[in-house]
């Protein structure tokens, strides 16, 4: 299994609404990534998870809430979004933070904030 | 200056064409990817190069580090190799997962 697979594909949430969303890898990896990528815009950095911890936070605002529970899974929690926080939000996974040669994205959520 | 240069911006081609795009950079690098992004959609990684050249089927990558430049080659090109096309250099001492990426070739592939 090669795949990391994001869920779900498209989201529409109002500015007073919690929802969350889910990256899973089972390659093994044990770096995961979130990114969030603004139409004809390359993909933005936003966090880094290194053997289920926190490592990179690339100041992002609190409304957004990344969690690791296990070494398949990342969630990305989204309370109190703005307009401007609508975008794609992809996943990648790598073996370790240091090694990205094998670097596999998911296909993205899309995600709409009225 | 961007710090990542991809040129053509924009590409259009005739099924069956030679199609080449080009990559700059202007930092110290540990590696070099090659991305595809078709619309709405999730990318995928075609290479990973920190020197010399990969080929996997009808894609051709090949990297030049003293000039700091990489290329994306693609042989008998198809309608369904449209997409964008991004260049993401990992800059040496870089904070991990940190790639620094090119605006993206946009390719289409008339029939």
């Amino acid at each position: 299994d090669t795949e990391v697979t994001q869920t779900p594909k498209h989201l529409v949430m109002g500015m007073t609404n919690k929802k969350s969303l889910k990256c899973e890898q089972h390659m093994g990896h044990r770096a995961m990534y979130w990114y969030k990528q603004k139409a004809k815009k390359p993909p933005e950095l936003m966090f880094v998870y290194s053997y289920e911890k926190l490592s990179i936070n690339e100041s992002v605002p609190s409304r957004f809430s990344p969690e690791c529970p296990n070494s398949s899974l990342l969630n990305l929690h989204l309370h109190a979004l703005q307009p401007e926080d609508s975008a794609l939000y992809l996943c990648a996974s790598s073996p370790s933070p240091g090694n990205m040669g094998k670097l596999f994205f998911g296909s993205g959520t899309q995600l709409s904030v009225l | 200056k961007n710090e990542v240069e991809q040129s053509p911006q924009n590409l259009t081609a005739q099924e069956g064409e030679f199609i080449t795009i080009n990559c700059s950079y202007s930092v110290g690098i540990s590696a070099l990817h090659w991305l595809q992004q078709h619309p709405g959609g999730g990318i995928v990684s075609l290479f990973m190069l920190s020197s010399g050249k990969k080929k996997h089927g009808r894609l051709i990558a090949t990297i030049n580090i003293q000039e700091k430049h990489s290329s994306l080659h693609i042989t008998a090109s198809h309608p369904r190799d449209s997409a964008v096309y991004i260049c993401a250099v990992m800059n040496y001492g870089g904070s991990q997962g940190n790639l620094i990426f090119g605006k993206g070739t946009k390719l289409s592939v008339k029939p």
